[in-house]
């Protein structure tokens, strides 16, 4: 158990419908991250958010949003889902920006739309 | 553009003998490199990590090594056991202090007992 408490841990939905993924840090994480990796291939950075605020973007749909809340859990919404947006979310967290170690992961949410 | 290369998807190695995973990245504004370990149903795990300022780091039986002037990395592990089979993904961030990273593929390391 890495800390990092991933739900749902298999999410099942039909194309144009919306789904909220679910994360919360290690005790003491401030940092929050979101990746997609998606059929063979590496992940791909989402979002990061810091205490509450955002703090960095990556390639994010317009479709998906996130935010982090005051009891720094954060939550993933992807809508107006595609077959395409079938992939693991990962959401990673890290004490604080900038420290000299990886962040620690979840063990992930598959999403399958059909 | 896949900034993060690792052109091997798969390699097996025979227990107790080293495991060498290669890596390859493009973008020269890299300077922070990652080793991360994962296994089928579980996330990644940090397994060890190199600044640019370095060519070598070393943790126990994970040795990573660094060639900035062909912009090129390696895991060895040795000896290697069969516990150490799983999925090794390479992931550079610019800037120390920028979280993003930037994954590689990955390649799945088999240990053969």
């Amino acid at each position: 158990d890495s800390g990092v408490t991933q739900t749902p841990k298999h999410l099942i939905t039909a194309t144009g419908q919306r789904v909220t993924l679910r994360c919360s840090p290690r005790s003491g994480d401030l940092s929050v991250y979101w990746y997609q990796q998606s059929l063979d291939q590496g992940l791909q950075f989402l979002i990061q958010y810091y205490n509450g605020e955002e703090r960095a973007k990556g390639n994010i749909l317009e479709r998906f949003s996130a935010q982090q809340f005051p009891d720094l859990h954060s939550e993933l919404n992807l809508s107006s889902l595609e077959l395409g947006d079938s992939a693991l979310y990962f959401c990673a967290s890290k004490e604080a920006p900038g420290a000299n170690y990886g962040y620690t992961f979840g063990s992930g949410t598959r999403l399958t739309v059909v | 553009d896949q900034q993060v290369k690792q052109n091997s998807p798969s390699l097996s190695v025979q227990e107790g003998r080293i495991s060498i995973l290669n890596c390859d990245y493009t973008n020269s504004m890299f300077d922070y490199f990652l080793w991360y370990k994962k296994y089928p149903a579980e996330g990644p795990t940090f397994l060890i990590s190199i600044s640019s300022i370095k060519d070598k780091n070393e943790d126990g039986r994970f040795t990573v090594f660094l060639n900035k002037s062909a912009k090129h990395l390696s895991l060895h592990i040795v000896p290697s056991q069969p516990g150490d089979s799983a999925v090794y993904f390479c992931a550079a961030s610019a800037h120390f202090g920028n979280e993003k990273l930037t994954f590689g593929t990955g390649t799945r390391l088999t240990i053969i007992p």
